[in-house]
């Protein structure tokens, strides 16, 4: 079974621009959950979608958006790029409540 | 607001030996609480998954055990491997979310 796939692998852009950032869960999986990671915060939380609803949220600005599509894939969108936001960010995809699966993120660099 | 900490930050043993990792959470309660890994540049993989309702979990050499009373996880490695270097994180989930609060981790080096 393919686990989860983050797509790219790697981004750089400037500040001002938008991203998006893909993430294809395991198949069957109908939650997908977003993270960023960096080395000051660590891990913390973006948000997460179950049947193409958001059902929980973190704190982050609004900048900071995403969407899940029929087939449970599911995109995040930042705009207006701020040199905080380079980062890892992770997704990751469960059943509901089995253990989170994470895929091995997109690194986004903002210069 | 759920607050994870994990102690030590780091920590280097040889290999061979057996050693906890600890975790405590300010909000006890919990849906669950997993442990994950997270080599250099990788993703997370997830260890041990304890439902709030149980009292330790075992996978091969790992063990985690869950007092949700005392806001404390720990999680035990026997025989301890070069291949068990990693950073280890813990997370427990808000009760009837997916929600994940992570610590700090403890990055592992197991000496050879």
């Amino acid at each position: 079974k393919a686990g989860v796939t983050q797509t790219p692998r790697y981004l750089i852009k400037t500040r001002g621009q938008q991203v998006t950032l893909s993430c294809s869960p395991i198949s069957g999986h109908r939650s997908v959950s977003w993270y960023q990671q960096t080395p000051g915060q660590g891990l913390q939380f973006l948000f997460e979608y179950f049947s193409e609803t958001q059902r929980n949220k973190g704190n982050f600005p609004g900048r900071f958006s995403g969407r899940q599509f029929s087939n449970s894939r599911s995109e995040m969108n930042v705009s207006t790029l701020e040199l905080g936001d380079s980062a890892l960010y992770l997704c990751a995809s469960s059943l509901g409540r089995s253990p989170l699966h994470f895929g091995n993120g997109t690194r986004l660099t903002v210069t | 607001k759920q607050e994870v900490t994990q102690i030590p930050a780091a920590l280097s043993v040889p290999e061979g030996e057996n050693l906890v990792l600890n975790c405590s959470f300010t909000d006890s309660a919990i849906y669950n609480l997993q442990w994950f890994r997270q080599d250099p540049g990788k993703g997370l993989t997830s260890l041990l998954l304890i439902q709030s309702s149980q009292r330790e979990q075992t996978s091969g050499r790992l063990n985690a055990s869950l007092d949700k009373s005392s806001g404390r996880s720990t999680l035990y490695i026997a025989a301890s491997q070069p291949g068990d270097s990693a950073t280890y994180l813990c997370a427990p989930s808000d009760f009837g979310n997916e929600k994940l609060t992570f610590g700090t981790g403890t990055r592992l080096t197991i000496i050879p």
